[in-house]
């Protein structure tokens, strides 16, 4: 089937303005994830959904990030009032349920953001 | 702290043996070996792990000390498309997401 999709692939937004971006998991996968990889830096954990549970926002930057996940399925990574430090690649990434021999993550290509 | 420990770089013929050391001498017993890769402009790519045991699947095979306390990822047969960043992680058979992937290794894979 089809891997993680995420929407937009490219966005260029003036500072202050608001963005959201998109992810669809994989078909079936019950955890997805947000993570944020500045250039030529490591990945960030942002943000974690499970199931029905409640998300991890542990790794949220600051109030001007939040993200919802709908149905249990796609997900939106919505970044208010943008600074430029905000301009990074945006990863989601999913995985099955309950996999006895460790956790497979799938991620996405990614959203890549530059904020002017 | 660092869980791994790469190298930076190496450079690998088309054709022949890649071999990726991985230091993890803190790897505590409940912990995988993961392996990704990065090309260059696109998202992170699943290629292997274990706990214990070798493994091997289509794209590579992950050797194991018997301490746990290094790995070698073995990219049996390079190809030019082969050439990307690969990060060894260690991360815990369930609820360990917050991933820190390091610098990892730059491989190139020259024709």
């Amino acid at each position: 089937g089809a891997g993680v999709s995420q929407s937009p692939s490219n966005k260029v937004t003036e500072k202050g303005k608001d963005v959201e971006l998109r992810c669809d998991p994989i078909s079936g996968h019950t955890a997805l994830y947000w993570y944020r990889q500045s250039l030529g830096q490591g990945l960030e954990f942002l943000i974690y959904f499970q199931g029905n549970s409640a998300p991890d926002k542990s790794g949220l930057p600051s109030d001007r990030f939040s993200a919802e996940r709908t149905g249990g399925s796609v997900s939106t990574l919505t970044i208010q009032r943008t600074q430029q430090e905000d301009s990074a690649v945006y990863l989601c990434a999913s995985s099955p349920p309950g996999q006895g021999t460790g956790n497979t993550i799938y991620f996405g290509e990614g959203s890549w953001l530059t904020v002017v | 702290d660092a869980k791994t420990t790469q190298p930076p770089s190496m450079d690998c013929a088309e054709g022949r043996a890649a071999n990726l050391p991985c230091n993890h001498s803190t790897i505590s017993g409940n912990e995988y070996v993961y392996w990704y890769r990065q090309i260059h402009s696109q998202g992170p790519q699943y290629i292997i792990h274990g706990l214990k045991n070798n493994e091997t699947n289509e794209m590579a095979s992950l050797i194991i000390t018997e301490d746990r306390k290094s790995s070698t990822l073995i990219l049996p047969h390079a190809t030019l498309r082969d050439t990307a960043v690969y990060y060894c992680i260690v991360s815990l058979s369930s609820n360990d997401y917050k991933l820190s992937f390091g610098a990892g290794t730059t491989v190139t894979v020259r024709a």
